[in-house]
């Protein structure tokens, strides 16, 4: 069965830092990854999705994933942070290409200090 | 832009109350979600349906039930409500594979209080 392990529950950078957040995923087969984000008060919204087209992925809002097969992972990173990235983001994972079971990471509160 | 939506975004209710969430899409999809989220807590998924007449349950096992008369409508329906169904409620949809891996698209989801 595939799951999804998301490293540190709250990840807190200043402005213009990088962001990094980590998503490790198990699967036995190969994978469809994504990451959604949050925001406070809102549904989830998708930042980039993996489809084994390329494995750098680009995303909205200047996001983008590196999948790494040997190392299970597709972390998520943005060169530099902005105030308005703070929300909460979920990496997922299907092993279905209609992606009808997509199952969720627990999620990454993200703060960006001014 | 996504349009799904969802109602009432807020609801305290008191126990044995029988509740109905909505859930509304103008996009022509055929599959729906329902996907219950606890604070801080990864998604789970109760509830699905790949078109009309057609309802599944999810991976985590829910009291609620839910209908698919029409392709647009998605109502999740809590008999008899418990201070346990406490939780935030998010609705998804998503359109067939057809070659391309498609994205769920969400709702911005139900606070249900159980008092």
């Amino acid at each position: 069965a595939q799951s999804v392990t998301q490293l540190g529950s709250h990840v807190s950078v200043s402005e213009g830092a990088l962001v990094l957040l980590r998503c490790n995923y198990s699967s036995s087969v190969p994978p469809y990854l994504f990451w959604y984000v949050q925001y406070p008060n809102q549904g989830l919204q998708l930042l980039l999705k993996y489809t084994s087209a390329a494995t750098l992925v680009k995303g909205i809002n200047g996001f983008e994933a590196e999948f790494k097969k040997s190392e299970t992972s597709f972390h998520l990173t943005k060169p530099s942070a902005h105030m308005s990235d703070a929300a909460e983001y979920f990496c997922a994972v299907s092993v279905d290409s209609s992606a009808s079971k997509i199952i969720f990471g627990s999620g990454t509160r993200l703060s960006i200090r001014p | 832009e996504a349009d799904i939506y969802q109602t009432p975004r807020y609801l305290v209710i008191g126990t044995g109350k029988k509740i109905t969430l909505e859930c509304s899409q103008t996009m022509g999809h055929d599959k729906m979600y329902w996907y219950q989220q606890d604070p801080g807590m990864e998604l789970h998924l109760i509830h699905y349906s790949y078109g009309v007449n057609s309802t599944e349950k999810g991976d985590l096992s829910s009291e609620s039930t839910v209908s698919r008369i029409r392709t647009e409508h998605f109502p999740l329906t809590l008999e008899s409500a418990r201070p346990s169904h406490t939780s935030q409620y998010l609705c998804a949809s998503s359109a067939g594979g057809g070659g391309i891996l498609p994205e769920q698209y969400f709702g911005p989801g139900t606070r249900l209080t159980v008092t």
